[in-house]
């Protein structure tokens, strides 16, 4: 099983509405990251959540971390085809050396203008 | 500025051959890793490196081999590939620590046919 489950696997929305992409760890993280994939390019850095009960914006997207930090939802409001690619959720997992991460299993969003 | 960069940034090649791929960051940070993205799009850690050193070296064949002349740099290797072998290879980077952010690179997709 996966360390960490992401839904929906993919998302097909038009231009101009809201969605919601989720992300559950089977434990607790040390942080929690999100990462945008364009297709066929690297890994974006979006923002990383750290205290439980944290919400961070960053222009139309915003990112919630539960109290008991293995929840996390990101949320993106009046989406855009630049809002376009897979969005990937990870993090350090507590008691792992190396800071390993562990990623979910991605979201592919499309924006339909 | 690129702060991670890989070389190639496509790589085709027959099975059997040996092929290197190249990580540099100009970050400053002191750890660097491998990661393998499969087709369906998880994300595996192979190795991570912190100062030179192997820190993390995940159930990998031992056809792969990372090398670090320095703590800018994380090559890896990889012998006699296999069809299987055919993926998308991301290198990061960070600064020590377990909730160090993770920056990527721009990946290598790597075919073998």
């Amino acid at each position: 099983s996966q360390e960490l489950e992401q839904s929906p696997q993919s998302l097909i929305v038009q231009e101009g509405k809201n969605l919601t992409i989720n992300c559950t760890s089977s434990k607790t993280l040390y942080g929690l990251y999100w990462y945008k994939q364009k297709y066929g390019e690297g890994l974006i850095f979006l923002m990383m959540l750290q205290k439980g009960g944290e919400e961070k914006s960053h222009e139309k997207i915003t990112a919630k971390l539960d109290e008991k930090k293995q929840q996390s939802s990101l949320h993106i409001t009046a989406s855009q085809p630049s809002h376009a690619g897979i969005y990937l959720c990870g993090g350090p997992r507590r008691g792992v050396p190396g800071n390993q991460f562990y990623f979910g299993t991605g979201t592919s969003l499309t924006v339909i203008p | 500025d690129t702060a991670v960069s890989q070389t190639p940034k496509y790589l085709v090649t027959q099975m059997g051959n040996d092929k290197s791929i190249k990580c540099e960051q100009n970050l400053g940070h002191d750890t660097m890793y491998w990661y393998k993205q499969d087709s369906k799009k998880f994300l595996k850690i192979m190795f991570s490196y912190n100062n030179k050193e192997l820190i993390i070296n995940e159930t990998v064949p031992n056809r792969f081999s990372p090398k670090s002349p320095d703590k800018a740099h994380l090559n890896l290797h990889i012998n006699s590939l296999e069809l299987g072998d055919s993926a998308v290879y991301f290198c990061a980077s960070s600064l020590a620590g377990e909730q160090e952010t993770q920056y990527f690179g721009p990946g290598t997709r790597l075919l073998v046919l």
